[in-house]
């Protein structure tokens, strides 16, 4: 069964500080990856999406991972900030699939404290 | 701004009432979602929309219908609103049908049934 597990289910952490998450999944065959940033109350915004080929991403702060081979994902945030405090949603998609073939994470719930 | 229009933001409803949550994009996008997302379970999709006049059904399609008249608008309907689909409900849109096209999220309707 086509699944994406993420890890931790929460965290907390300090300004400043920096925080890696972590994406499981047994989603075959693979077509991309990618994370997505919920804040409270709003819809989810894309970060990064990656391919087969490719095996790391930035979007500023951010940085994906990709290891197909073994099959995770991880996000690493930078230096962050108060406003990185949001919900990290994990999404694989099949290849060749239609958009009935994304697989949701549940999400990593991330706070940042002062 | 261009993006997702979702409306209302959040209704109350009783059950056994019909309801439906509009939907409309300004980015000419030609595949549409609807997700609902609820606590510790993630987005799961309810009907999708490659191109206007075409729908399909997702994971959790039952007690819900939709239609796509035109490129722009997916209403979503519950015929008989039941307190299990209390939620808070995701339209979503992407260039293509693919799996490789990121989607674009509104900011949800959140849905209470008693």
């Amino acid at each position: 069964k086509n699944q994406v597990e993420q890890s931790p289910q929460s965290l907390i952490i300090l300004e400043g500080k920096n925080c890696t998450l972590q994406c499981n999944y047994t989603v075959s065959p693979f077509s991309n990856l990618r994370w997505y940033k919920q804040d409270t109350g709003r819809g989810p915004v894309s970060l990064t999406i990656m391919t087969f080929s490719e095996n790391t991403k930035s979007n500023g702060r951010y940085t994906a991972t990709l290891d197909a081979d073994t099959k995770q994902s991880s996000l690493h945030i930078t230096a962050s900030q108060l406003s990185d405090s949001a919900s990290y949603i994990c999404v694989v998609t099949s290849y060749g699939g239609s958009q009935g073939n994304l697989i949701f994470g549940k999400g990593t719930k991330l706070s940042v404290k002062p | 701004i261009a993006g997702i229009t979702q409306a209302p933001t959040s209704q109350i409803l009783a059950a056994g009432r019909r309801m439906t949550l509009r939907c409309t994009q300004d980015m000419r996008h030609n595949a549409m979602y609807w997700y609902r997302q609820d606590l510790g379970l993630g987005l799961r999709l309810i009907h999708y929309s490659n191109t206007a006049g075409t729908t399909g059904k997702g994971e959790v399609p039952d007690g819900y219908s939709v239609s796509r008249a035109n490129t722009d608008d997916f209403p979503l309907t519950l015929a008989s609103a039941v307190p299990s689909q209390t939620s808070v409900y995701f339209c979503a849109s992407s260039e293509q049908g693919s799996g490789a096209n990121v989607l674009t999220f509104g900011a949800g309707s959140r849905l209470t049934v008693l």
